[in-house]
């Protein structure tokens, strides 16, 4: 089975301070993507990854920095959080090809006070 | 317009009916599509692929038209456990870049 394995269910956070969340997935795959999903809003694509050291914008990139220097793990960086970063954030991965469906962490809760 | 839209609902609908949803996308080019699952405070978990041709898993159909640029997600027999949000998604860039629409929201009422 596939497992997508977030570092934090909960977190609270102040503004101002650099917040990291991790992703770790023990499938081998090549692609990995952060989103965010807020009432009313669904998920959005913040970054995603398809190799080691390359990403791309998502749809709401700003604010919002990542790192994949394994192919195992994926990190989002919130620079300075603020409090319209309080959201839930997931994580997902998939195989490189069109059809391959993504898998996701169980997610963050991060509140920013 | 969204690159991908849907109704959020609440669709309540009484155990054993039958029920469907639509999902619309803009951009033609669109290559794989998919309808997610999403319980409450759980994370999304995929339901099934909608193949160019239709595909049913047992009590869950899916299909595709292209013309229209909307997929589809009939349900029957409805469950009480159906009850969740059913998330669209879709597929449209060279690395996957996997956009979903904001959910429908179904519950299945005794």
């Amino acid at each position: 089975d596939v497992k997508v394995t977030q570092s934090s269910r909960y977190l609270v956070k102040r503004t101002g301070e650099k917040v990291f969340l991790e992703c770790v997935q023990d499938m081998d795959h090549e692609n990995m993507f952060w989103y965010r999903q807020d009432p009313g809003l669904g998920l959005r694509l913040i970054y995603f990854s398809y190799d080691v050291k390359m990403k791309e914008k998502g749809d709401i990139p700003e604010g919002y920095s990542v790192s994949r220097e394994k192919k195992e793990r994926f990190s989002l960086i919130l620079e300075s959080a603020s409090t319209n970063q309080t959201s839930m954030y997931l994580c997902a991965s998939s195989f490189k090809w069109g059809n391959s469906p993504l898998h996701f962490g169980n997610g963050t809760r991060l509140t920013v006070t | 317009r969204k690159e991908v839209e849907q109704d959020p609902g609440p669709f309540n609908v009484p155990e054993g009916a039958t029920v469907a949803f639509n999902c619309t996308y803009s951009n033609s080019a669109s290559q794989s599509f998919f309808w997610y699952r999403q319980d409450c405070r759980k994370e999304p978990k995929l339901l099934m692929s909608v193949y160019s041709s239709g595909n049913e898993d047992g009590r869950f159909t899916a299909q595709l038209n292209r013309a229209s640029q909307y997929i589809s997600l009939l349900i029957r027999d409805s469950k009480l456990s159906d009850s969740a949000t059913y998330l669209c998604a879709v597929n449209s860039g060279g690395y996957q870049k996997v956009t979903f629409g904001t959910g429908t929201k179904l519950q299945v009422i005794p």
